[in-house]
């Protein structure tokens, strides 16, 4: 398997524009989480599906950011308007959800520059 | 609200010492992941501590976990230039999640 697959890998963008960040998780993989790193916040939990369906979105910031599952193999990030605070890496991650299974693996990322 | 909490954030050491990375966490849980990062990529998964007194060694790297202390160690043997990365713990709290600050570790020559 190739592994989680993120794109785009760098997205620079103007203040205002809409931002879609795609994912493909792990094939079999029940969950699918998407989480956000910046230096002052570190890595942060946006929202997270089970089996295409959204179980917590309580990290995501505000009505700015939605995310969608449509399928096991394809979940977006969508943003909103962007704004500049919205800088940062994202981070897709996907896990079978039991026991050992558990473990996370992560995607590369997507680093995202708001101007 | 689980707070994981993660000590030294910045660890600089020489190649052949031995040091600990301490995480501590607020909230009872009996599963614990150690994940690694080298700059600008992503995270990989280093050990998954699944029990009170859960002892996982890879190489130079050690991890344990005591749940009663709400306490995991990472202790890195005789240091090498390679492990030079930060370092994650993360504490599940029911299908999710929550990462420590991490640890910037650089080992010197």
């Amino acid at each position: 398997d190739a592994g989680v697959i993120q794109s785009p890998r760098h997205e620079v963008t103007e203040m205002g524009q809409e931002v879609t960040l795609r994912c493909k998780p792990i094939s079999g993989h029940d969950y699918l989480f998407w989480y956000r790193q910046t230096m002052m916040r570190g890595l942060e939990l946006l929202i997270y599906f089970n089996n295409n369906v959204p179980i917590d979105d309580s990290g995501m910031p505000e009505d700015r950011f939605s995310a969608k599952m449509p399928n096991a193999s394809f979940s977006t990030l969508k943003i909103q308007p962007s704004e500049p605070r919205d800088s940062a890496v994202y981070f897709c991650a996907s896990s079978l959800g039991e026991g050992e299974g558990e473990k996370l693996f992560f995607g590369s990322g997507t680093q995202l520059s708001v101007l | 609200e689980l707070k994981v909490e993660q000590n030294p954030l910045f660890l600089s050491m020489q190649e052949g010492k031995n040091y600990t990375i301490y995480c501590n966490y607020s909230t009872t849980s009996d599963r614990l992941y150690w994940y690694r990062q080298d700059p600008g990529k992503s995270l990989e998964s280093l050990f998954v501590l699944l029990s009170n007194g859960a002892v996982k060694q890879e190489g130079r790297l050690m991890a344990s976990l005591d749940t009663k202390a709400r306490l995991s160690t990472l202790h890195i043997t005789a240091a090498v230039h390679d492990l030079s990365a930060t370092y994650f713990c993360a504490v599940d709290s029911g299908s999710r999640l929550t990462f420590g600050e991490g640890t910037q570790l650089t080992v010197n020559p």
